[in-house]
């Protein structure tokens, strides 16, 4: 069972629709969950850091957390071709060593 | 602020030769992580420094090492280079580097073994 389980898509949403991204952790000890972007060639960029249940809004993004269920989403409102990127899920683990793991990206295509 | 700097940003080496990567944290944090990342594996990671020692240590074999400076800049260094070891090589840094302290990427070195 992998850590961190992500869709790899291609999730394709039309220009202003909500892109809604998802993942699944392993580890229930985990506290702290980061969605990062990566657009291609490029290195990861952070966009959003959730360390508790509920939800975090932060402008067209919203990171949503459930650790009963073990489960972390990200919601993109009003989804602009520029959002069209690779979105890595990240988990702070403490399994065996402490550290951050990801999941393999979900691929984001959002058409005009 | 300026952002985490990593030199050189690209590299080809032969099999068998070792290599060295640098990392300049954003200033003020005093965490280096390092991530190896390749299409097929993802990105994984490799060590944590903070304050000059190795604090976390993943799965990858010995030839893989690093160190940190006083100034929490950060050295990566692969030995006996195999083609497998080809791979986007990022570092991340951080205030305190634990799970609550977010992680900034530098732009990473894009190692080529032939």
């Amino acid at each position: 069972q992998k850590e961190v389980e992500q869709n790899s898509g291609p999730l394709s949403v039309p220009e202003g629709a909500i892109a809604s991204l998802n993942c699944t952790y392993s580890d229930r000890g985990s506290q702290s969950f980061f969605w990062y972007r990566q657009y291609s060639g490029k290195s990861p960029e952070l966009i959003m850091f959730i360390y508790s249940n509920g939800d975090k809004e932060d402008g067209r993004f919203t990171a949503q957390l459930n650790k009963a269920s073990q489960y972390v989403s990200l919601l993109i409102r009003d989804s602009q071709p520029s959002d069209s990127a690779t979105y890595l899920c990240a988990v702070w683990s403490f399994y065996n060593t402490d550290k951050l793991i990801f999941g393999t990206g979900t691929r984001l295509q959002v058409f005009p | 602020k300026a952002g985490v700097t990593q030199t050189p940003r690209y590299l080809i080496k032969t099999r068998g030769q070792q290599v060295t990567l640098s990392c300049s944290p954003i200033s003020g944090h005093r965490s280096v992580s390092w991530y190896q990342q390749t299409p097929g594996q993802g990105l994984q990671f490799l060590f944590e420094y903070f304050s000059e020692t190795q604090r976390n240590k993943g799965n990858f074999p010995g030839r893989f090492s690093g160190r940190q400076f006083s100034n929490s800049r950060s050295e990566m260094n692969v030995s006996t280079l195999e083609l497998g070891d080809s791979a986007l090589y990022l570092c991340a840094s951080s205030l305190e580097g634990q799970g609550d302290y977010e992680q900034y990427f530098g732009p990473g070195t894009r190692l080529t073994v032939t």
